[in-house]
């Protein structure tokens, strides 16, 4: 199947700062995204979503921006909080229902 | 409103034992999908099913997983004759049948196995 995957395994940012999550998609005919987050010990948790006829997408501290000629997908979460400290995937639709997921992102948060 | 439910959280075997892992969907949602997590990576689809049909299993091993959604009760993911390869976790996720938010999938806490 095609590759989803994430430029930064690792995320070490100040309590308070912006942080910023790529992720890389080689599916060009993929035409919805969606940002998980997983804390430990839990399942993911559904953060926000795009389709492909967006550019950019916002939601409450989090926005989440779609480059389709580079294929580049980010999340960007505004003043990053302690709880904000988990796992975060790409997840990139292939057809109907089906997902492929990246290999994810940990975000440490510093307070 | 309770969410997608899996039980057990943990569930421990020995090579060579059958283990069953139980998910119930969220209320009103009819889609299921298993996933597979290995420590330090992603989710991996395994299976999508709807109510007594398989929809896609293209991310099944071939052989001893199976899974299942019947009409009444949870959907049953099972692994016979496990080995310490199976030892992962195990996320179900539902959606609903129709509309927009059908493309959203709403996860469980997951079954954690460990395989002795």
């Amino acid at each position: 199947g095609e590759s989803v995957g994430l430029h930064l395994p690792t995320l070490s940012v100040q309590e308070g700062d912006n942080s910023i999550i790529n992720c890389a998609y080689s599916n060009s005919a993929s035409d919805y995204f969606i940002w998980y987050k997983q804390e430990s010990g839990k399942g993911p948790q559904f953060i926000i979503d795009i389709r492909s006829n967006m550019d950019k997408r916002q939601g409450q501290r989090v926005t989440v921006l779609l480059n389709k000629t580079v294929k580049h997908l980010s999340l960007q979460i505004a003043a990053t909080q302690p709880g904000d400290s988990a796992v975060y995937f790409c997840a990139e639709n292939e057809y109907f229902n089906k997902f492929y997921f990246g290999s994810g992102t940990k975000l440490n948060v510093k307070p | 409103n309770a969410g997608v439910m899996q039980n057990p959280r943990h569930l421990v075997r020995r090579r060579g034992q059958e283990a069953r892992l139980r998910c119930s969907p969220m209320k009103g949602h009819s889609h299921v999908y298993w996933y597979r997590q290995l420590p330090e990576e992603g989710l991996k689809f395994m299976v999508y099913l709807q109510k007594e049909n398989i929809i896609d299993e293209s991310g099944m091993p071939k052989e001893r997983f199976s899974a299942e959604f019947p009409k009444e009760g949870p959907s049953i993911l099972r692994i016979q004759q496990v080995v310490r390869g199976d030892s992962a976790a195990y996320f179900c996720a539902s959606s609903p049948s129709s509309g927009l938010a059908a493309w959203e999938q709403f996860f469980g806490p997951g079954t954690r196995l460990t395989v002795l």
